[in-house]
């Protein structure tokens, strides 16, 4: 699977948004770059993911970079909610068309939220 | 509606003995998957299922570690003759299908402790 590379940590104040990094340099022309965050004792949570085309949803925006290298998740006002470990996933489709299935999990971002 | 559940929440067990986890995933998903985090690290995957099948078992640790799953419903992790290594929270997560574009959306976890 292709990788990614995220900062180890980042920290915020409460109500100012937030750009959280990923770097994707060997990403392939079928990977969906996925974005999932963990908070405290909780499982996963699923974020926003994308293809080619920046995208928005009620949690955060994805801006993909032209090139598909790098892409930037960014929430628009963080609040301590927000506190997290976000991770960048690159999720790829096999020749069926089919997905690997499973999601490979780095180290990701640990996000510090201050009030 | 109800998310993916997973029982019991936590679980002590002595070195030696067998454990079974459980994981009723969100209705209609065809897709299951079991992960493994240990205290502190990130997530590793176990095994994958889409329906009764399991077309990836890579991330299984050792032979001491099943799945099995019912339909298109309930799974169970079994993990057999349980070593101190095993401790970790068991994440189990479902989607509607495996493509690359759909996420997943994780339960709460299976605490393991092996004493």
């Amino acid at each position: 699977d292709a990788k990614t590379t995220q900062p180890n940590s980042m920290e915020s104040n409460e109500e100012e948004p937030v750009h959280l990094p990923c770097n994707h340099s060997t990403i392939s022309g079928t990977d969906y770059i996925h974005w999932y965050r963990q908070l405290p004792s909780q499982g996963p949570e699923y974020v926003i993911h994308g293809l080619t085309s920046n995208v928005n949803n009620r949690m955060a925006s994805l801006a993909i970079a032209e090139d598909r290298k790098s892409s930037t998740l960014i929430l628009h006002r963080a609040t301590l909610r927000d506190a997290a470990v976000y991770y960048c996933i690159l999720r790829t489709y096999n020749a069926g068309g089919t997905s690997y299935g499973k999601l490979t999990f780095g180290q990701g971002t640990i996000l510090t939220v201050h009030p | 509606g109800a998310g993916v559940s997973q029982s019991p929440s936590n679980k002590v067990t002595e070195k030696g003995k067998d454990v079974e986890l459980r994981c009723d995933p969100i209705s209609g998903h065809t897709a299951l998957y079991w992960y493994r985090q240990r205290l502190g690290q990130g997530l590793e995957f176990l095994i994958y299922f889409q329906g009764n099948s399991a077309p990836d078992k890579s991330g299984l640790p050792s032979d001491r570690f099943s799945a099995e799953r019912t339909g298109e419903s309930v799974s169970t992790l079994t993990i057999q003759r349980t070593q101190q290594e095993d401790s970790a929270v068991y994440l189990c997560a479902s989607s509607f299908g495996l493509a690359a574009s759909y996420e997943q959306y994780f339960g709460p976890g299976t605490r393991l402790t092996v004493t």
